[in-house]
């Protein structure tokens, strides 16, 4: 069974840029999660999907991000524009269900950096 | 705004040593307790889960819930320096929503 996909693995942009990321969950997982990790701290959620539904986006900054899941299949999350502090590794993670045995399945991650 | 705490470390133990990870939390109602390892540039995967009070053993790990303390543990036995990670915890919140909220992770390093 193919894992939870994410691109780039890797993106360096300049303050005031835009970046996107694409997500491609575990086939089948109606759950899809967006994370913000910053070095040294655990994984901060940012927007929780189901199917193509948000279920929770309170910590997204949506002044800046965005995020959709056309679909109820892939996800993109977009900034725009970047800040210096949105440097992290973004974490996609799915999962088969949203209740109480909530084992979510995480991707590689995209590392970000903005200079 | 929900807590979840860690000791940062880094934990250092002997290879063959009982590791001990601890993690308290502010939500009295929380549900579900998740233990996750995060190797250096990876992205984090589950250990263990559990739900009630008391143990829950699989293999060398052992998760260890204590609601009314407000705490949950991981013990490594036999610890192994493939271990050498950082041990999230997540935890998830009472009201009906079950998406975690993640401690920033204890760093265990166990040497040979």
């Amino acid at each position: 069974e193919a894992g939870v996909a994410q691109s780039p693995r890797y993106k360096i942009i300049e303050k005031r840029q835009s970046v996107a990321f694409w997500c491609n969950p575990i086939s089948g997982h109606a759950t899809l999660y967006w994370y913000q990790q910053i070095l040294g701290q655990g994984p901060k959620l940012l927007i929780q999907f189901q199917n193509n539904g948000v279920v929770d986006d309170s910590q997204l900054p949506k002044d800046r991000f965005s995020a959709e899941r056309l679909k109820g299949v892939d996800s993109t999350l977009k900034i725009q524009p970047a800040k210096l502090e949105d440097s992290a590794v973004y974490l996609c993670a799915s999962s088969s269900s949203s209740g109480r045995a909530n084992e979510q399945f995480f991707g590689p991650g995209t590392r970000l950096t903005v200079l | 705004q929900k807590e979840v705490e860690q000791n940062s470390g880094p934990l250092s133990v002997p290879e063959g040593a009982i590791a001990s990870l601890n993690c308290t939390y502010s939500d009295r109602g929380s549900q579900s307790f998740f233990w996750y390892r995060q190797y250096s540039g990876k992205s984090p995967e589950l250990i263990m889960f559990i739900y009630s009070n008391g143990d829950k053993e699989d293999g060398r790990f052992t998760a260890q819930l204590n609601k009314a303390s407000q705490y949950v543990s991981l013990l490594i036995r036999d610890s192994q320096p493939s271990d050498s990670a950082t041990y999230l915890c997540a935890v998830t919140p009472s009201g009906g929503s079950y998406i975690p909220t993640f401690g920033r992770g204890t760093s265990l390093i166990v040497h040979p």
